[in-house]
């Protein structure tokens, strides 16, 4: 089935340092691809995503490519400010045993950013 | 307005005993999720519904019955628990079916321990 891996975290960074979180994925098909965002004690928030090969997709100064040629969706940012600190998550649709569409995460890997 | 709620936010229980989450949304959305995220942040789909109807159920022991009354609430009736069902648990919905290219709007989660 369908499969995401995200590099580990922590990843710690100081503020306006340049911001890379991998993410490739295994699929059959063409899923769609999401990037997540869990900030401390809160549910899961759309960041950004992308439906098709070679799309971008951006938000809050993030952006992530869907590159099928070597099956990857990595989340970068110039410039990560404090409030970024929080744990990201990398997603795909894969389809479920019911022949439903249905989200599958990623580990989540965790941003620090210190001042 | 809180577009996902989810009651109760915090559940202390002892082992054996039978408990439920509540969640709502006032979205319009057709289809309601409900997810698990371990201590390690690992987030999986347990069940789905649309219009009431059960459309994904992953794997899930039959301890956990999930009961949709009409389109805006899903609750989570959990029996019998066990110490491997202390988990953070995560309401979600989106507009339409499951999955595709829908943002999911996730609830702030409901932290269950079972002692």
């Amino acid at each position: 089935g369908n499969s995401v891996t995200q590099m580990e975290g922590p990843v710690t960074l100081s503020e306006e340092a340049f911001l890379t979180i991998n993410c490739t994925y295994t699929a059959t098909g063409y899923p769609s691809l999401f990037w997540y965002v869990q900030y401390p004690g809160e549910g899961l928030q759309l960041l950004l995503k992308a439906t098709k090969a070679d799309d971008k997709g951006s938000n809050k100064g993030f952006e992530a490519t869907y590159r099928k040629e070597t099956t990857s969706f990595h989340l970068e940012k110039g410039s990560v400010q404090v409030s970024d600190s929080a744990v990201y998550f990398c997603a795909l649709t894969s389809l479920s045993s019911g022949g439903y569409n249905k989200l599958i995460f990623g580990a989540g890997t965790r941003l620090a950013v210190h001042p | 307005d809180t577009a996902v709620s989810q009651t109760p936010k915090y559940l202390v229980t002892q082992m054996g005993n039978d408990k439920s989450i509540k969640c709502e949304q006032n979205l319009g959305h057709d289809t309601m999720y409900w997810y698990k995220q371990d201590s390690k942040k690992f987030l999986k789909i347990m069940f789905s519904y649309n219009n009431k109807e059960l459309i994904i159920n992953e794997t899930v022991p039959n301890r956990f019955s999930p009961k949709s009354p009409d389109k805006a609430h899903l609750n989570l009736h959990i029996n019998s628990l066990e110490l491997g069902d202390s988990a953070v648990y995560f309401c979600a919905s989106s507009q339409r079916l499951a999955g595709g290219t829908d943002t999911q709007y996730f609830g702030p989660g409901t932290r269950l321990t079972v002692l």
